[in-house]
């Protein structure tokens, strides 16, 4: 039981190129989620996806956008790396959706982006 | 979703009890508070969570205030693989759980 597997673990690109995180969970949840993570700063909501066939912007979505493409994965894709992009992206999924009762996130290990 | 408000650092001798708080005044009745904790650059982890009553499980216990304006979070014999930082978090009926800057907690040998 592998829980949530993200691809690549590290990553350098040039500005202005694109590239798609791949994030894949087989534990059969209904949500997942993409966040990222500055140095030394806590964790930011670019997207998440209640349920397969639906996303919805989070706290920092402008740059990026996501394909739930079934419900085991959820992608991220860059389409013009800035270096402002440069940070450590976490893919996550939870079991219930639309409910707080039980609602516990599973993170993945992280991917490190370095936009140069 | 009600924001919390966390102290940025503690320290805690090793085998002794750890306890941080959290406030979160604005909580709603359906909100639930979560606690998770992100040791170095690994993903965040779940320890446990809680609406109204106090929880206890084989990593933590959630002691939630009865106006549930406020939380702490209990780890009863720290020991230096808990050093992490530790985030709480409010969330109600949304899929949006949304992190803030959590408490460095740093266990001292």
């Amino acid at each position: 039981n592998a829980g949530v597997t993200q691809t690549p673990k590290f990553q350098v690109l040039k500005t202005g190129q694109s590239m798609t995180l791949q994030c894949a969970q087989d534990m059969n949840h209904n949500s997942m989620y993409w966040y990222r993570q500055d140095p030394g700063m806590g964790l930011r909501l670019i997207y998440y996806s209640a349920s397969e066939g639906t996303t919805d912007k989070g706290e920092v979505p402008n740059g990026y956008n996501v394909s739930r493409l079934n419900k085991r994965e959820f992608s991220l894709r860059l389409e013009s790396a800035a270096p402002s992009q440069t940070s450590v992206y976490f893919c996550a999924s939870s079991a219930i959706s639309g409910s707080s009762a039980g609602n516990t996130i599973y993170f993945g290990e992280g991917s490190w982006l370095t936009v140069v | 979703d009600a924001k919390t408000t966390q102290p940025p650092s503690m320290d805690c001798a090793e085998g002794r009890a750890a306890n941080l708080p959290c406030n979160h005044s604005t909580i709603s009745g359906n909100e639930y508070v979560y606690w998770y904790r992100q040791i170095h650059s690994q993903g965040p982890q779940y320890i446990i969570h809680g609406l109204k009553n106090n929880e206890t499980n084989e990593m933590a216990s959630l002691i939630i205030t009865e106006d549930r304006k406020s939380s702490t979070l209990i780890l009863p014999h720290a020991t230096l693989r808990d050093t992490a930082v530790y985030y709480c978090i409010v969330n109600g009926a949304t899929n949006k759980l949304i992190f803030g800057t959590g408490t460095l907690l740093a266990v001292q040998p």
